[in-house]
């Protein structure tokens, strides 16, 4: 069974521009979460989606927007990106909204510079 | 909102030896609590849970338990094995209308010398 899966692996960006990451969950999960994980802290939850609407947002600027397609994968975005979002960019999914285990994906690298 | 401390931020043992992690919640509605591993460049997996109607929880050399009044809880590892070395992190999630994220500690860094 693949896992979660998130594209790209890595990716480097300037200051000002607009990012887009990219996540499938396993099969059959439906609820979708997004997490920062700045290096030496723990990750940070940003959205969660369930199907297709958004179900939680954390403490992040309006910069920072999601969407969950009809099977389940998720866009996260970042615009006007800044040096302060280098950081690893975390999926995880579930097959519910609630108190299951969280399933991560290997994460996506954005360094701003 | 939920804020979750962990202790201590690293911690080295000789292999064989035991490793505890601490952790301690604000929040008194949470009611799942997960630990997570993460190596270096991977992503976290779960290790173990535990939810708030039970104490404590074994899976072979680990274990979990939950102190509820006192709004803490503990991970621990028997037998540690140089395998074991990885970052562990707490978290603490409750249920209920979409508070379904997990707040998650900074992290302990665990290093097992053999």
């Amino acid at each position: 069974d693949a896992g979660v899966t998130q594209s790209p692996t890595h990716l480097i960006k300037t200051r000002g521009q607009h990012v887009t990451l990219r996540c499938s969950p396993i099969s059959g999960h439906k609820s979708v979460s997004w997490y920062q994980q700045v290096l030496g802290q723990g990750p940070q939850f940003i959205f969660q989606y369930y199907e297709k609407e958004e179900r939680g947002r954390g403490n992040f600027p309006d910069r920072f927007s999601a969407r969950q397609f009809p099977n389940y994968s998720s866009e996260l975005n970042v615009n006007a990106l800044l040096l302060g979002d280098s950081a690893l960019y975390l999926c995880a999914s579930r097959t519910t909204v609630g108190n299951t285990e969280a399933f991560f994906g290997q994460g996506t690298r954005l360094t701003v510079v | 909102g939920e804020n979750v401390e962990q202790h201590p931020s690293t911690l080295s043992v000789q292999e064989g030896d035991s490793a505890v992690i601490k952790c301690t919640y604000s929040d008194s509605a949470s009611n799942y609590f997960p630990w997570y591993k993460q190596e270096l460049g991977k992503r976290p997996q779960l290790i173990i849970d535990i939810r708030s109607n039970v104490g404590e929880k074994k899976d072979q050399r680990i274990a979990v338990t939950l102190n509820k009044t006192a709004k803490h809880f503990s991970l621990h590892i028997t037998e540690t094995q140089p395998e074991d070395s990885a970052v562990y992190f707490c978290a603490a999630s409750k249920g209920g209308g979409s508070n379904y994220k997990l707040t998650f500690g900074k992290g302990t860094l665990l290093t097992v010398n053999p």
